[in-house]
């Protein structure tokens, strides 16, 4: 049950993109197509972006976009806006019932 | 709209419980696994439990195996976390969630264990 990586921090000017990976193993990321984005500003709870790898739930933003490569799974963020600044977590599905978070990374609008 | 409004956190000693409740409502609650996840202050989000739609199947993060329990009551929309032997690294934020990957969040409950 170790927590998946992901890059401590992330930034970009509006209007750019910015990818966000996360890396896990053959038994999380690797294994299954069930990795979850999360978006979590200050004091709130975490919003999904992202579910089954690269379905956006409905009112989420076509900006939003999730891919997978072999044990690794990304976030892009097209188009950046003021309140995308934010934390952001991936999630895997580990087997066993078991769910696996990554560290986050703290986007940064610049 | 799909809710979930947790309650029963507060500051409790090393050693104590607590029991935190979460109260569904704007989906079929008993279609639905649920589970708890929890925050520590300024830290990543960890997965502590879920359930199974009727309880039968309940799984835990080893970290909390056999002082936490995971709990519900269909009848009531209502999802729970007993949670035993508390100790200063439990400290967190704890929030309801629906699914094993969670799509719905709570606001969250928190929870301090301090002397």
């Amino acid at each position: 049950q170790s927590a998946l990586t992901q890059p401590p921090s992330a930034s970009g000017s509006p209007g750019q993109s910015v990818t966000i990976s996360c890396t896990g193993t053959s038994s999380d990321v690797g294994g299954y197509n069930y990795v979850s984005w999360y978006q979590q500003h200050p004091g709130k709870a975490p919003k999904v972006l992202i579910y089954e790898v690269s379905k956006r739930p409905s009112g989420v933003p076509d900006r939003f976009s999730g891919s997978k490569s072999g044990n690794t799974a990304s976030l892009t963020v097209s188009g950046l806006q003021a309140d995308d600044e934010a934390d952001y977590f991936c999630s895997s599905y580990g087997g066993s019932k078991n769910v696996v978070f990554g560290g986050g990374t703290k986007l940064t609008v610049l | 709209e799909v809710q979930l409004v947790e309650s029963g956190g507060g500051l409790v000693q090393p050693g104590g419980s607590l029991r935190l409740s979460c109260a569904a409502s704007g989906f079929i609650f008993n279609k639905f696994w649920m589970s708890w996840v929890r925050q520590a202050p300024g830290k990543g989000l960890e997965w502590v439990a879920n359930i199974e739609q009727d309880g039968s199947e309940k799984y835990y993060v080893d970290s909390v195996k056999g002082r936490f329990t995971i709990s519900r009551d269909n009848a009531k929309n209502s999802l729970y976390l007993q949670v035993n032997g508390l100790r200063a690294e439990d400290t967190a934020v704890y929030y309801c969630a629906r699914g094993v990957s969670p799509d719905n969040w709570g606001q969250g409950t928190l929870v301090t264990v301090s002397a």
